[in-house]
């Protein structure tokens, strides 16, 4: 148990559909992070934020928008998906950019 | 942006000593760094964290030269479930307002362990 929760664990949507990811911390962390792993690939960060302000965006297509309403929570919207949009999508906390604390991950399918 | 080189793969078989070494030409004075292991369709786990010479715990060794340009990971005798793909991942503490540019994964390095 890392004390970070990720909900859904797994998620099937279609192109036309809006869904939420969720990631919770109870590690008093301070930053969180949006991760995306493709397969046989290797992570690839899509957002921080520190202190519930978004530091980095790395160039990620705006149907994916991140929300960080307090600390502990941090969500990812998904809307209009595409198929090479499938992969696990990881959550992260740490304290201060310091070891990273991961999530179990949501396995996402776009048909 | 203090990327990181490691082999692809490795192999080992059980009971073998292993150590991967990671490549941080350009680390900064305040970046740690820090060792993940990854299991299929899983989040990376901390293995273990430091900042110079020798960190020891309960399942791997850390060995960071003087120069701090690379490290090794020692795996002592590995088995099994202890195939994965390692990670080495060098970074430095946030403030308030300031922004990430040094969080970088990297590929990792497939370990497997055969019997």
């Amino acid at each position: 148990e890392t004390g970070v929760t990720q909900t859904p664990r797994h998620l099937v949507m279609g192109m036309t559909n809006k869904k939420s990811l969720k990631c919770e911390q109870h590690l008093g962390h301070n930053a969180m992070y949006w991760y995306k792993q493709s397969a046989k690939k290797p992570l690839e960060l899509m957002f921080v934020y520190n202190f519930k302000e978004q530091t980095e965006n790395n160039s990620v297509p705006s149907r994916f928008s991140p929300e960080c309403p307090n600390s502990s929570h941090l969500f990812l919207h998904l809307h209009t998906l595409q198929p090479e949009d499938s992969a696990l999508y990881l959550c992260a906390s740490s304290f201060r950019g310091d070891t990273q604390y991961f999530g179990p991950g949501t396995r996402l399918t776009v048909l | 942006l203090a990327k990181t080189t490691q082999p692809i793969s490795m192999d080992s078989y059980e009971g073998q000593e292993v150590n991967i070494t990671c490549s941080h030409n350009n680390i900064a004075t305040n970046d740690y760094i820090t060792w993940y292991q990854q299991f299929p369709s899983q989040g990376p786990r901390f293995i273990i964290q430091g900042y110079k010479t020798k960190v020891t715990n309960e399942v791997a060794s850390l060995f960071i030269p003087a120069d701090r340009k690379s490290s090794t990971l020692s795996l002592p005798r590995v088995s099994l479930s202890d195939t994965a793909v390692y990670y080495c991942l060098v970074g430095g503490l946030l403030d308030r307002g300031s922004t990430l540019g040094r969080l970088y994964f990297g590929r990792g390095t497939q370990l497997t362990v055969w019997p």
